[in-house]
């Protein structure tokens, strides 16, 4: 089992609808969770950041972290087809050597 | 614009062949990173460079070198080239080792025949 599980999706949506992306992972020292959005042919870019538990908003987007249930999401309200692309998620335990665990990404199509 | 710059974009390399991998990031940063990217892999750390003068070993780190040349420029060498090393290999950086964001470049497409 990989410490990091991802949905590889694809996940189709009409737009306008809100999307929920999900990750879950076993590893407990997690504290900084990530998301990254990664357009076809490009790099992954940060989009967003949390610290522990809780949630964090920015625009349309939303992280959320549950710690409890080991259990992070990014939500999109009002999908749009420019928002079409893969999620990664990534975390980094507190500790150690910092370096983050990707999951594999979730591709999403938001079709007009 | 700023960022991490890679080259080349595209490569096709025969079996046994060698090649670098160049990057360059004009941010000031201190930390750099190789990856590769897989289908249903996901990104896997080959090495990393937390500060100019030091590198260390990823996840998969076997068939490559890498130089940290100077503050900016990280590279990656393949020494004899496998049909196993096709894939699309990502360079980043971060202000440090610490950071949890890291900016990427956009990627070499490598295959190896």
């Amino acid at each position: 089992q990989k410490e990091v599980e991802q949905d590889p999706g694809p996940l189709s949506v009409p737009e306008g609808a809100i999307v929920s992306l999900n990750c879950t992972y076993s590893n407990s020292a997690f504290q900084y969770f990530m998301w990254y959005r990664q357009y076809s042919r490009k790099g992954p870019e940060l989009l967003m950041y949390t610290y522990s538990s809780g949630n964090k908003e920015d625009g349309r987007f939303t992280a959320q972290v549950d710690k409890s249930s080991k259990y992070i999401s990014l939500f999109i309200r009002d999908s749009q087809p420019s928002d079409s692309a893969t999620y990664l998620c990534a975390m980094i335990p507190s500790g150690g050597s910092y370096i983050p665990t990707f999951g594999r990404g979730t591709s999403l199509i938001v079709h007009p | 614009n700023a960022g991490v710059t890679q080259t080349p974009k595209f490569q096709v390399l025969k079996t046994g062949q060698s090649m670098t991998l160049q990057c360059a990031q004009d941010m000031n940063h201190n930390s750099m990173y190789w990856y590769r990217q897989d289908p249903g892999m996901g990104l896997r750390l080959i090495y990393y460079s937390a500060s100019e003068g030091t590198t260390d070993k990823g996840e998969v780190p076997n068939g490559y070198n890498v130089s940290r040349l100077n503050k900016r420029e990280f590279s990656l060498r393949l020494e004899s080239a496998a049909p196993s090393q096709t894939s699309v290999y990502f360079c980043a950086s971060s202000e440090a080792r610490r950071s949890y964001g890291y900016t990427f470049g956009s990627g070499t497409r490598l295959t190896v025949v």
